[in-house]
């Protein structure tokens, strides 16, 4: 069975500065999915970013960006200019790409402080 | 176009008293999936649902839980004679076919507290 490790309980950053998460997962398989997910105090489930196991090719979305490697298997997220609102746990999942794949496979999060 | 829509948001019951958490997908999705977040952990899967069937219970506790999601209406997780250690986030995602490369989308949750 996979398993998704978060090894960093809390972190902070300040305002406008460039902050780094950490996750690391362990499988088998070759072919799946990776995500980071960020959940504010409003407890929704917010997916930030998405990564195909096959594309050599990190992951972009605006100020967030992905070091995915591999061989690794490390799937680290990197905030660039933090914002006061990017404040939130955040998760890093893991979903198999065929068969039943269905379930994601979630780390214990993150606790993301952006202080002013 | 609304998302998935968990209610209630928050949910108070007493050790032996039942909980019951509702989940309507979002518009044109078929499957539902449960899943629940303890204090200080991430989400772990419970069930998979499609219309009247369930698909997939491995997650869930074999005592006291069910789940169902009826032709008509929301999906219904049941807790039956809740305990202090059933106190968690409960969150429902909602997606249009078995393949979630995509990621789901998924509400916000419903907070049981047993007292």
């Amino acid at each position: 069975a996979q398993t998704v490790t978060q090894s960093q309980p809390e972190m902070s950053v300040q305002e406008a500065e460039t902050v780094t998460l950490s996750c690391t997962y362990d499988t088998s398989e070759s072919n799946y999915y990776l995500f980071w997910y960020k959940q504010p105090p409003s407890r929704q489930m917010i997916l930030v970013i998405r990564q195909e196991a096959y594309k050599q090719q990190n992951a972009t979305e605006n100020r967030f960006s992905v070091n995915f490697q591999k061989a690794a298997k490390s799937f680290s997220l990197k905030i660039s200019d933090s914002q006061l609102g990017d404040t939130a746990m955040y998760f890093c999942a893991f979903i198999y790409s065929g068969g039943s794949n269905y379930k994601l496979t979630f780390g214990k999060g993150t606790l993301l402080t952006v202080n002013p | 176009n609304a998302g998935v829509m968990q209610n209630p948001r928050h949910l108070v019951r007493r050790r032996g008293q039942e909980a019951r958490l509702r989940c309507s997908p979002m518009k044109g999705h078929s499957h539902v999936y449960w899943y629940r977040q303890l204090p200080e952990e991430g989400l772990k899967f419970m069930v998979y649902l499609q219309k009247e069937n369930i698909i997939d219970e491995s997650g869930m506790p074999k005592e006291r839980f069910s789940a169902e999601f009826p032709k008509e209406g929301p999906s219904i997780l049941r807790i039956q004679q809740v305990v202090r250690g059933d106190s968690a986030a409960y969150f429902c995602a909602s997606s249009p076919r078995t393949e979630t490369n995509y990621g789901y989308t998924f509400g916000s949750g419903t907070r049981l507290t047993v007292v």
